[in-house]
């Protein structure tokens, strides 16, 4: 899998947008972008992937620069309860393969976003 | 709603003894992951099945810790003998692999073990 470098942490005032950085340098054709968080004492959560095109759901929107050598993470209207540890991680796309090494999602740091009141 | 199942949620026991830890997978999924996080190696990917088979292992030390899953709705993870290193907080993870854009994984709460 590419190696991804984020920044060690961010702040964000409440209410506003956060905009979490991320570099894929290395990024393969296919190769996808995912997103994790982590709040403090509980189990990652899934926020959401892409490939190409930029992404959005009920949590986030991800947007992909053209080179897919960089992603930028969205929570358009940070609450406290968005404070937590993000992983961008890329992957690729489907399992098998010999070994079944595709199914490997690999966590590095992360950064480390406190919403601050 | 659905969602993945470990216990105990906290350990703590002597250095030597037997620990196993259990998970309960979403179900319907077909793929389980085995997780560690400390706070010096963050998490690190232990071991991980698909369809009940251990498709690799290799982050785990092969001579203490031993993963299985014994039927569909049950992995277990056993450390045997226990050494203070090992303690941790472990996460399993449960996902459906359709083939293509697999990666949204369901994590429990962890199991926290402290080896004395």
């Amino acid at each position: 899998d590419a190696k991804t470098t984020q920044p060690t942490s961010m702040d964000c005032a409440e209410g506003r947008a956060a905009n979490l950085p991320c570099n894929h340098s290395t990024i393969s054709g296919n190769e996808y972008v995912y997103w994790y968080r982590q709040i403090h004492s509980q189990g990652p959560q899934y926020i959401i992937h892409g490939l190409k095109n930029n992404e959005t759901n009920e949590m986030a929107s991800l947007i992909i620069t053209e080179d897919r050598k960089s992603s930028t993470l969205i929570l358009p209207h940070a609450t406290l309860r968005d404070t937590a540890v993000y992983y961008c991680i890329v992957r690729v796309a489907g399992g098998g393969g010999r070994g079944g090494s595709n199914y490997k999602l690999t966590f590095g740091k992360g950064t480390l976003l406190t919403v601050n009141p | 709603d659905a969602r993945v199942t470990q216990t105990p949620r906290d350990k703590v026991t002597e250095m030597g003894q037997e620990v196993t830890m259990r998970c309960q997978p979403i179900l319907g999924h077909n793929t389980v992951f085995w997780y560690r996080q400390t706070m010096m190696q963050g998490l690190e990917l232990l071991a991980y099945f698909r369809n009940r088979a251990p498709l690799d292992d290799s982050g785990m030390p092969k001579d203490r810790f031993s993963a299985e899953m014994p039927d569909a709705t049950l992995a277990t993870l056993k450390i045997q003998p226990s050494e203070p290193r090992d303690s941790a907080v472990y996460f399993c993870a449960s996902g459906w692999d359709r083939g293509m854009n697999t990666g949204e994984l369901f994590f429990g709460e962890g199991s926290r073990l402290t080896v004395l």
